[in-house]
Parts: C-alpha cells; structure tokens; sequence
C-alpha cells in the first residue's frame, strides 16, 4: 500500500527557532511536494522536487528552504520560525510518467509558532 | 484573479440531492483536472481526474470538463452524509517542467444533511 509519512502530527515552536518537517514516501517516486494550507487559501506549493538534489521553488517559498538527499526523504526547513508560519504543512509525492499524475499526500504537521 | 478558484461555499444540500461543486482557471494551456477529497483532520485523496472536453462519470461522480470557458464542475448523485468533507480543484499547467506540478484552488466545503 502506498505510504507518506510525515515526522509530527504537532508541532509547537517559537519564533527565531528552526524547525524542520520530514516526509518519507515509500513508493520510489521521483516528485516531492511541499504544501501549506490554510483556511480559504486551499493548498498552495512551497517547494518541490523532481529528483534527488534538484529543487525548485513553488508559489510561496519565501522564508523556506527544502533538503533532497535520498529519493524517498524531502525535508522543508524553516530557518527562522516565525507567527505568520502557523499552518497545516502537507507534504506529497507523484511518479512522472504516469497519466494520472496523482498525487499521494501524508497526514499533515499542523505547525504553531509562538 | 486566482489561478483556480472555486464556487464559494459552504454548500448544503440535503441527502439524495444532486451537489454541484465549480472551478474556474485563467490558464488557458491547462491539460489536466483533478478533484482531490478532504474529510476533516485528514489529506486530501483523489477521487477524480479529467483531461477531456465533455463529461466523465465514475459511479455517483461526474466531472465535467469545457475548455472553452475555462471551467471544470463535479456532481455529485444521490448525495450521502458521508460526502460531506472539502473539496480541493487542481489543475495541471501545461509546459514539459511542470513535474506534475499542482494548482489548487481554495475548497469548497460540502454538508450533506439526513
């Protein structure tokens, strides 16, 4: 069965801290996403990754930064943690070359930044 | 104007009713449409996908795709309680770097009442 996990389901910071959110996919796969979700702002990208190492910017990168080391484990970073940041962080993973290009989410890390 | 946006809701309608949820998107070069399904507290999971102009129907879901006039719909048939969760419009933009990349537009929050 297909699997994304994500490192927290919780997370309290505070801010200037940096904190760093983990997925791990189980299905090879050579996308990575990373989304933040807000009330009446639907999932909006922040980075995401088409292979080991390579990353590009999504539509709200500012104050992120994202790891690539090994294919099944995309990090996003917050260098320094800041209130604006609260949020649910989605993170998901999709295999080029398929029709459907679907994507498979984790369960989510609601992040509070105090 | 956003990229995706969907019909404000929340949107009620009362079981067995035929629920209609819209989306609308300003790039005309979009290839593919996705209807993602979020219950509350969990990710979202892909419950439809259309690349087509004209209807798809997948048991009590249609999608309906027209390209001319930029705008995706779902219905839903015999609407259920269980229906009742958020649903997230995601389009794919055209180019060979996209890498699956994903828009969403903001949700539309669906109740279906006994």
């Amino acid at each position: 069965d297909v699997k994304v996990t994500q490192s927290s389901r919780y997370l309290v910071k505070r801010t200037g801290e940096k904190v760093f959110l983990e997925c791990v996919q189980d299905m090879d796969h050579e996308n990575m996403f990373w989304y933040r979700q807000d009330p009446g702002l639907g999932l909006r990208l922040i980075y995401f990754s088409y292979d080991v190492k390579m990353k590009e910017k999504g539509d709200i990168p500012e104050g992120y930064s994202v790891s690539r080391e090994k294919k099944e484990r995309f990090s996003l970073i917050l260098e320094s943690a800041s209130t604006n940041q609260t949020s649910m962080y989605l993170c998901a993973s999709s295999q080029p070359g398929t029709t459907v290009l679907k994507q498979y989410f984790g369960p989510g890390t609601r992040l509070t930044v105090t | 104007q956003k990229e995706v946006e969907q019909n404000s809701g929340p949107l009620s309608v009362p079981e067995g009713a035929i629920a209609s949820l819209n989306c609308t998107y300003s790039d005309r070069g979009s290839q593919s449409f996705f209807w993602y399904r979020q219950y509350s507290g969990k990710s979202p999971e892909l419950i439809m996908f259309i690349y087509s102009n004209g209807d798809k129907e997948d048991g009590r879901f249609t999608a309906q795709l027209n390209k001319a006039s930029q705008y995706v719909s779902l219905l839903i048939r015999d609407s259920q309680p269980s229906d009742s969760a958020t649903y997230l419009c995601a389009v794919r933009s055209a180019g060979g770097t996209s890498y699956g990349k994903l828009t969403f537009g903001q949700g539309t929050i669906l109740t279906v009442h006994p």
